[in-house]
Protein backbone atom coordinates (compact mmCIF):
# COMPACT_ATOMS: atom_id res chain seq x y z
CA UNK A 1 0.00 0.00 0.00
CA UNK A 2 1.21 3.14 -1.07
CA UNK A 3 1.75 6.33 1.12
CA UNK A 4 3.53 8.38 -1.18
CA UNK A 5 1.29 9.28 -4.48
CA UNK A 6 2.45 10.59 -8.22
CA UNK A 7 0.02 11.33 -10.82
CA UNK A 8 0.19 11.09 -13.44
CA UNK A 9 1.84 7.82 -14.27
CA UNK A 10 2.62 8.26 -17.48
CA UNK A 11 2.29 11.60 -19.66
CA UNK A 12 2.92 11.97 -22.93
CA UNK A 13 2.95 16.27 -24.54
CA UNK A 14 3.85 18.17 -26.62
CA UNK A 15 6.77 20.34 -26.90
CA UNK A 16 6.68 23.98 -25.14
CA UNK A 17 3.66 23.22 -22.93
CA UNK A 18 3.59 23.76 -19.67
CA UNK A 19 3.17 21.02 -17.17
CA UNK A 20 3.11 19.85 -13.53
CA UNK A 21 4.05 16.17 -11.66
CA UNK A 22 2.28 16.10 -8.76
CA UNK A 23 3.46 14.15 -5.56
CA UNK A 24 1.80 14.01 -1.76
CA UNK A 25 2.32 11.85 1.03
CA UNK A 26 0.40 10.69 3.90
CA UNK A 27 3.40 10.04 6.24
CA UNK A 28 4.05 13.61 8.03
CA UNK A 29 7.93 13.15 6.43
CA UNK A 30 9.45 16.83 6.77
CA UNK A 31 11.85 15.80 3.55
CA UNK A 32 10.72 15.57 0.28
CA UNK A 33 13.21 14.99 -3.16
CA UNK A 34 12.59 14.79 -6.87
CA UNK A 35 14.83 12.55 -8.89
CA UNK A 36 15.14 12.28 -12.53
CA UNK A 37 16.37 8.88 -13.72
CA UNK A 38 17.18 8.32 -17.60
CA UNK A 39 17.19 4.89 -19.16
CA UNK A 40 20.36 4.26 -17.90
CA UNK A 41 19.02 3.42 -14.72
CA UNK A 42 21.04 6.06 -12.05
CA UNK A 43 19.11 8.23 -9.93
CA UNK A 44 19.88 11.95 -10.04
CA UNK A 45 18.58 14.29 -7.16
CA UNK A 46 16.82 17.55 -8.67
CA UNK A 47 15.12 18.77 -5.89
CA UNK A 48 14.53 18.62 -2.76
CA UNK A 49 12.81 20.13 0.49
CA UNK A 50 13.25 20.16 4.12
CA UNK A 51 10.15 21.27 4.89
CA UNK A 52 7.02 23.98 4.24
CA UNK A 53 8.74 26.66 2.13
CA UNK A 54 11.77 25.33 1.63
CA UNK A 55 13.39 24.14 -1.34
CA UNK A 56 16.73 23.48 -2.56
CA UNK A 57 18.36 22.64 -5.84
CA UNK A 58 19.50 19.07 -6.02
CA UNK A 59 22.53 17.40 -7.93
CA UNK A 60 21.55 17.61 -11.14
CA UNK A 61 20.43 21.00 -12.76
CA UNK A 62 17.14 21.07 -14.08
CA UNK A 63 14.94 23.90 -15.54
CA UNK A 64 11.55 22.71 -13.96
CA UNK A 65 10.68 24.05 -10.69
CA UNK A 66 9.18 23.15 -7.51
CA UNK A 67 7.13 24.51 -4.27
CA UNK A 68 6.54 23.13 -0.84
CA UNK A 69 3.24 24.99 0.51
CA UNK A 70 1.99 22.02 2.38
CA UNK A 71 3.96 19.19 3.85
CA UNK A 72 1.90 16.42 2.01
CA UNK A 73 2.69 18.25 -1.43
CA UNK A 74 5.66 18.71 -3.19
CA UNK A 75 4.81 19.28 -6.81
CA UNK A 76 7.09 19.78 -10.03
CA UNK A 77 6.64 22.04 -12.52
CA UNK A 78 8.39 22.20 -16.22
CA UNK A 79 6.88 25.98 -17.35
CA UNK A 80 8.05 24.80 -21.15
CA UNK A 81 8.56 21.13 -21.69
CA UNK A 82 10.99 20.30 -24.24
CA UNK A 83 12.24 16.83 -25.90
CA UNK A 84 15.15 16.43 -23.31
CA UNK A 85 12.51 16.60 -20.53
CA UNK A 86 11.63 12.93 -21.57
CA UNK A 87 12.55 10.88 -18.45
CA UNK A 88 11.16 9.13 -15.63
CA UNK A 89 10.63 11.38 -12.82
CA UNK A 90 10.46 9.96 -9.05
CA UNK A 91 9.62 11.48 -5.76
CA UNK A 92 10.44 10.64 -2.55
CA UNK A 93 10.10 11.57 0.86
CA UNK A 94 11.60 10.89 4.55
CA UNK A 95 11.69 11.28 7.82
CA UNK A 96 14.18 14.48 8.81
CA UNK A 97 17.50 12.57 9.60
CA UNK A 98 16.04 9.54 8.70
CA UNK A 99 17.69 7.24 6.12
CA UNK A 100 14.84 5.27 4.95
CA UNK A 101 13.32 6.98 1.69
CA UNK A 102 9.83 5.70 0.86
CA UNK A 103 9.35 6.46 -3.51
CA UNK A 104 6.42 6.48 -5.13
CA UNK A 105 5.68 4.55 -7.98
CA UNK A 106 7.30 7.58 -10.74
CA UNK A 107 5.62 9.56 -13.23
CA UNK A 108 7.09 8.43 -17.15
CA UNK A 109 7.55 11.72 -19.01
CA UNK A 110 7.64 11.98 -23.01
CA UNK A 111 7.62 15.05 -24.76
CA UNK A 112 6.73 14.59 -28.33
CA UNK B 1 31.81 14.97 -4.91
CA UNK B 2 31.58 11.73 -3.35
CA UNK B 3 30.50 9.37 -5.48
CA UNK B 4 29.38 4.83 -5.23
CA UNK B 5 30.83 2.44 -7.49
CA UNK B 6 28.76 -0.14 -7.52
CA UNK B 7 29.10 -3.24 -9.01
CA UNK B 8 28.71 -4.79 -11.83
CA UNK B 9 26.77 -2.86 -13.62
CA UNK B 10 24.32 -6.06 -15.26
CA UNK B 11 23.98 -9.15 -14.40
CA UNK B 12 22.37 -12.13 -16.63
CA UNK B 13 21.70 -15.24 -14.45
CA UNK B 14 20.34 -18.58 -14.42
CA UNK B 15 17.05 -19.24 -12.04
CA UNK B 16 18.77 -20.51 -8.87
CA UNK B 17 21.67 -19.15 -9.38
CA UNK B 18 23.57 -17.26 -6.34
CA UNK B 19 24.06 -13.45 -6.62
CA UNK B 20 26.87 -10.98 -5.79
CA UNK B 21 26.94 -7.01 -6.00
CA UNK B 22 28.49 -5.01 -4.23
CA UNK B 23 29.41 -1.13 -3.62
CA UNK B 24 32.53 0.50 -2.83
CA UNK B 25 33.61 4.38 -1.73
CA UNK B 26 36.80 6.53 -1.07
CA UNK B 27 35.09 7.80 2.14
CA UNK B 28 33.72 6.57 5.22
CA UNK B 29 29.81 6.44 5.76
CA UNK B 30 28.59 5.27 8.69
CA UNK B 31 25.19 3.96 7.30
CA UNK B 32 24.66 2.14 3.90
CA UNK B 33 21.58 1.18 2.70
CA UNK B 34 20.26 -1.40 -0.17
CA UNK B 35 17.37 -0.78 -2.53
CA UNK B 36 15.40 -2.74 -5.34
CA UNK B 37 13.68 -1.10 -8.33
CA UNK B 38 11.31 -3.65 -9.92
CA UNK B 39 10.27 -2.67 -13.37
CA UNK B 40 7.75 0.52 -13.65
CA UNK B 41 8.31 0.95 -10.04
CA UNK B 42 10.18 3.23 -7.90
CA UNK B 43 13.40 1.94 -5.79
CA UNK B 44 12.09 0.27 -2.08
CA UNK B 45 14.21 0.17 0.91
CA UNK B 46 15.40 -4.07 1.52
CA UNK B 47 18.15 -3.66 3.61
CA UNK B 48 20.13 -0.75 6.55
CA UNK B 49 23.36 -1.45 7.15
CA UNK B 50 24.36 0.79 10.82
CA UNK B 51 27.44 -0.96 12.55
CA UNK B 52 30.69 -1.84 10.57
CA UNK B 53 31.57 -5.64 10.38
CA UNK B 54 27.39 -6.11 10.37
CA UNK B 55 25.86 -9.07 8.53
CA UNK B 56 22.09 -8.63 8.20
CA UNK B 57 19.67 -10.68 6.53
CA UNK B 58 16.14 -10.20 5.03
CA UNK B 59 15.06 -13.58 3.80
CA UNK B 60 16.86 -14.77 0.91
CA UNK B 61 18.91 -11.65 0.67
CA UNK B 62 22.14 -10.81 2.95
CA UNK B 63 24.24 -8.13 3.25
CA UNK B 64 27.09 -7.01 4.89
CA UNK B 65 28.46 -3.62 6.01
CA UNK B 66 32.76 -3.60 5.28
CA UNK B 67 34.90 -3.10 8.22
CA UNK B 68 36.57 -0.19 6.52
CA UNK B 69 33.10 1.65 6.30
CA UNK B 70 33.76 1.86 3.09
CA UNK B 71 32.12 -0.65 1.20
CA UNK B 72 29.22 -3.37 1.31
CA UNK B 73 27.96 -6.13 -0.40
CA UNK B 74 24.75 -7.58 -1.00
CA UNK B 75 23.86 -11.43 -1.92
CA UNK B 76 20.82 -13.02 -2.87
CA UNK B 77 20.85 -16.75 -3.01
CA UNK B 78 18.80 -18.96 -5.12
CA UNK B 79 17.33 -16.56 -7.05
CA UNK B 80 13.65 -16.07 -8.80
CA UNK B 81 12.17 -14.00 -11.59
CA UNK B 82 11.08 -11.82 -9.25
CA UNK B 83 14.60 -10.58 -8.20
CA UNK B 84 14.67 -9.19 -11.38
CA UNK B 85 15.15 -5.15 -10.93
CA UNK B 86 17.82 -2.89 -10.77
CA UNK B 87 19.39 -3.08 -7.04
CA UNK B 88 21.08 0.21 -5.59
CA UNK B 89 23.33 0.93 -2.49
CA UNK B 90 23.24 4.26 -0.93
CA UNK B 91 24.73 6.19 2.26
CA UNK B 92 23.64 8.82 3.76
CA UNK B 93 26.01 11.97 2.87
CA UNK B 94 26.56 13.50 6.63
CA UNK B 95 28.89 16.04 4.72
CA UNK B 96 28.56 19.11 2.91
CA UNK B 97 24.85 21.19 3.11
CA UNK B 98 22.81 18.42 1.85
CA UNK B 99 22.42 16.15 4.34
CA UNK B 100 21.04 13.57 1.77
CA UNK B 101 21.38 9.76 0.38
CA UNK B 102 23.96 9.35 -2.36
CA UNK B 103 23.06 6.49 -4.20
CA UNK B 104 25.18 4.24 -6.63
CA UNK B 105 24.65 3.77 -10.34
CA UNK B 106 23.17 0.56 -9.72
CA UNK B 107 23.14 -3.12 -10.51
CA UNK B 108 20.46 -4.31 -13.08
CA UNK B 109 19.53 -8.23 -12.56
CA UNK B 110 17.95 -10.33 -15.35
CA UNK B 111 16.91 -13.91 -14.21
CA UNK B 112 16.26 -16.47 -17.14
CA UNK B 113 13.61 -19.10 -15.88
Amino acid sequence: EADIYQTPRYLVIGTGKKITLECSQTMGHDKMYWYQQDPGMELHLIHYSYGVNSTEKGDLSSESTVSRIRTEHFPLTLESARPSHTSQYLCASSERGGFGYTFGSGTRLTVV
Amino acid sequence: GQQLNQSPQSMFIQEGEDVSMNCTSSSIFNTWLWYKQDPGEGPVLLIALYKAGELTSNGRLTAQFGITRKDSFLNISASIPSDVGIYFCAVMNYGGSQGNLIFGKGTKLSVKP
